[in-house]
């Protein structure tokens, strides 16, 4: 089957900075994003990567591995408006998206 | 403002009532999506269309009902629905199913209870 592992919620600290995991088994691979969802509000998309490496924009960066199934977001510079929960998701052989169920960041003053 | 919106924001229903929810994309884009999302559990694609075509249906129950009249427009036909069925309901569009980066846009969602 298919599956997209992230944890389940994180904490930091404002000014910090967060790296959020996810690990993925899918049925071929076309792309990972990373999309942004605060608590009563729709998705936004943050980042896309489709090659192996580091995607920066900012104060966040992306990061693929395809060959070990892997990205890492990381959030730098932390601001309470980053409390959010954070969504990774695969696009498959199908091009069909398979999302994790998402990481709850919670941001301390 | 994602250029997708969606009405109602927010349904209170009776398993017995027959209610449709509606997407309207302002982006020009040709692809549509139906997703359920439930607390603590992944996003569900529920349906896609493409080009008004729907392309996937992911073994979803028939009290769910789409219809897609043109490719800004999208609707979401419910009836006998299920406790089980309350969730949020988010429809999406993107420029493309397949290649470059697609990324989808989101609307709102419908906060559907189901007594």
């Amino acid at each position: 089957g298919q599956n997209i592992d992230q944890p389940t919620e994180m904490t930091a600290t404002e000014g910090a900075i967060v790296q959020i995991n996810c690990t993925y088994q899918t049925s071929g691979f076309n792309g990972l994003f990373w999309y942004q969802q605060h608590a009563g509000e729709a998705p936004t998309f943050l980042s896309y990567n489709v090659l192996d490496g580091l995607e920066e924009k900012g104060r966040f960066s992306s990061f693929l591995s395809r060959s070990k199934g892997y990205s890492y977001l990381l959030l730098k510079e932390l601001q309470m408006k980053d409390s959010a929960s954070y969504l990774c998701a695969v696009r498959d052989s199908n091009y069909q998206l398979i999302w994790g169920a998402g990481t709850k960041l919670i941001i301390k003053p | 403002e994602t250029g997708v919106t969606q009405t109602p924001r927010h349904l209170v229903m009776g398993m017995t009532n027959k209610k449709s929810l509606k997407c309207e994309q302002h982006l020009g884009h040709n692809a549509m999506y139906w997703y359920k999302q439930s607390a603590k559990k992944p996003l569900e694609l529920m349906f896609v269309y493409n080009f008004k075509e729907q392309t996937e249906n992911n073994s979803v129950p028939s009290r769910f009902s789409p219809e897609c009249p043109n490719s800004s427009h999208l609707f979401l036909h419910l009836h006998t629905l299920q406790p089980e069925d309350s969730a949020l309901y988010l429809c999406a569009s993107s420029q493309g199913l397949a290649g470059e980066s697609y990324e989808q846009y989101f609307g709102p969602g419908t906060r559907l209870t189901v007594t």
